[in-house]
């Protein structure tokens, strides 16, 4: 089946960029998303990129797509410590509304 | 503002006991899911719906069943909680073919 890969934790100090990568085993994945998990709250959509798009650029976000590589990452510029959460990779296939989730990439920012 | 809710944000039970889990969404969304969150392991499926009355099994369904009577609220129901179900609950709502899942904010079971 399907799998979404992406590394469980990432720590990087406050004003420097974080690069959250995520790897994919769908092919026909059509629709892939970045999730932001903020403590004890649920998840809210943060961007999302189509598969026939190389890169998606929003305020301090940049989504990367490698297509051929299935290879997705989420740039965050200049973090700061409101950007600790947990980032979950997510991708769907035109012929279903279910997405299959990555584990959760935990961010720490720290001073 | 669009919304997801659920009855509550901590709940705890005892072995055995019937637990009911409620969520209701206020944008007319046809879909509906229910989604633990357990720490290393992400978010699984439990149980979706596509419409009122309809519901397919997810990744992990068992110990779980699902009552969608109304479009606007879906409930998951345990009906034997065993220590091995407390986790985060989490209850997801989408219109189908959109592109964004809204998320309630969770509630986390505890199952002594």
């Amino acid at each position: 089946g399907e799998d979404v890969e992406q590394s469980l934790f990432l720590s990087v100090r406050e004003g420097d960029s974080s690069v959250i990568n995520c790897t994919y085993t769908d092919s026909s994945s059509t629709y892939l998303y970045w999730y932001k998990q903020e403590p004890g709250a649920g998840l809210q959509l943060l961007t999302y990129i189509f598969s026939n798009m190389d890169m998606k650029q929003d305020q301090r976000l940049t989504v990367l797509l490698n297509k051929k590589d299935k290879h997705l990452s989420l740039r965050i510029a200049d973090t700061q410590t409101g950007d600790s959460a947990i980032y979950f990779c997510a991708e769907r296939s035109g012929g279903s509304y279910i997405p299959t989730f990555g584990r959760g990439t935990s961010l720490i920012v720290h001073p | 503002d669009v919304k997801v809710t659920q009855s509550s944000r901590y709940l705890v039970k005892r072995t055995g006991e019937k637990v009911f889990l409620e969520c209701v969404q206020d944008m007319d969304h046809e879909n509906m899911f229910w989604y633990r969150q357990d720490p290393g392991l992400g978010l699984r499926l439990i149980y979706f719906s596509y419409d009122v009355k309809m519901k397919e099994k997810g990744d992990i369904p068992e110990g779980y069943s699902v009552s969608r009577e109304k479009k606007e609220r879906f409930s998951l129901i345990l009906e034997s909680a065993s220590t091995n179900q407390t986790s985060m609950y989490l209850c997801a709502s989408t219109t189908t073919g959109g592109n964004e899942q809204f998320f309630g904010p969770g509630t986390r079971l505890t199952v002594l």
